[in-house]
């Protein structure tokens, strides 16, 4: 079974426009980790944030941002006044034991 | 030094020849993981050594042979690969193998197979 479901498979924004990406998760552990990876063409996985499941306080990093919904099992990211820079494939992850990808989600800024 | 580096950064080679990936870190991890990542996918896992002991195969073809010489360095020896095998093999690293320990991935080595 998919431990991680990431639906949106693409999204084409204009800048300075506002995404959010959506994960939702499953799990039988009540001790995981939820991470989101930032993949760009030139292909390394650049960690984003790690968030355990004892804490569900959202958290804010500049234009980024984190919502963690324990009752719903997601975990969504949102980039707040996208920028050209922000093109790029984002996987959101579930550490229970072994490191689970969801399928990638494609961002793509346009100028 | 906070890197997992691989190398080579691009590899072309033939179903008949051998080469071997390499991926090393410093950081004092003691877990590494070999990922393989086909174009537009997300990665799979392949191998993961736990103090310098293989502890997962999730089933990988014997042509992909891993080898984990110490603690900082982990390669992984391709032999006979096929067209299909070209992807991009990410090596990542963590203090250890539990999951309370984020992970480091390297950058990652392109290989072809012709």
């Amino acid at each position: 079974a998919q431990k991680v479901t990431q639906a949106q498979t693409e999204i084409s924004v204009v800048e300075k426009e506002d995404v959010t990406l959506d994960c939702v998760y499953e799990t039988r552990d009540t001790t995981y980790y939820l991470f989101w990876y930032k993949q760009p063409p030139s292909g390394e996985l650049v960690f984003l944030i790690r968030r355990n499941s004892f804490d569900e306080q959202n958290e804010i990093s500049g234009r980024y941002s984190w919502n963690f919904q324990k009752s719903t099992s997601s975990f969504n990211f949102t980039i707040t006044a996208s920028q050209v820079v922000d093109s790029a494939v984002y996987f959101c992850a579930l550490s229970d034991g072994e490191l689970s990808f969801g399928a990638g989600t494609t961002v793509t800024v346009r100028a | 030094d906070t890197e997992v580096t691989q190398t080579p950064k691009h590899l072309v080679m033939g179903m008949t020849n051998k080469k071997s990936l390499k991926c090393e870190q410093h950081m004092g991890h003691r877990a590494m993981y070999w990922y393989k990542q086909k174009a537009k996918k997300p990665p799979e896992l392949m191998f993961v050594y736990s103090y310098e002991k293989l502890s997962i195969n999730e089933s990988v073809p014997s042509r992909f042979s891993p080898e984990c010489p110490n603690s900082s360095l982990l390669n992984l020896h391709l032999h006979a690969l096929q067209p299909e095998d070209s992807a991009l093999y990410l090596c990542a690293s963590s203090q250890g193998p539990d999951i309370h320990y984020g992970y480091t991935f390297g950058s990652g080595t392109r290989l072809t197979v012709v």
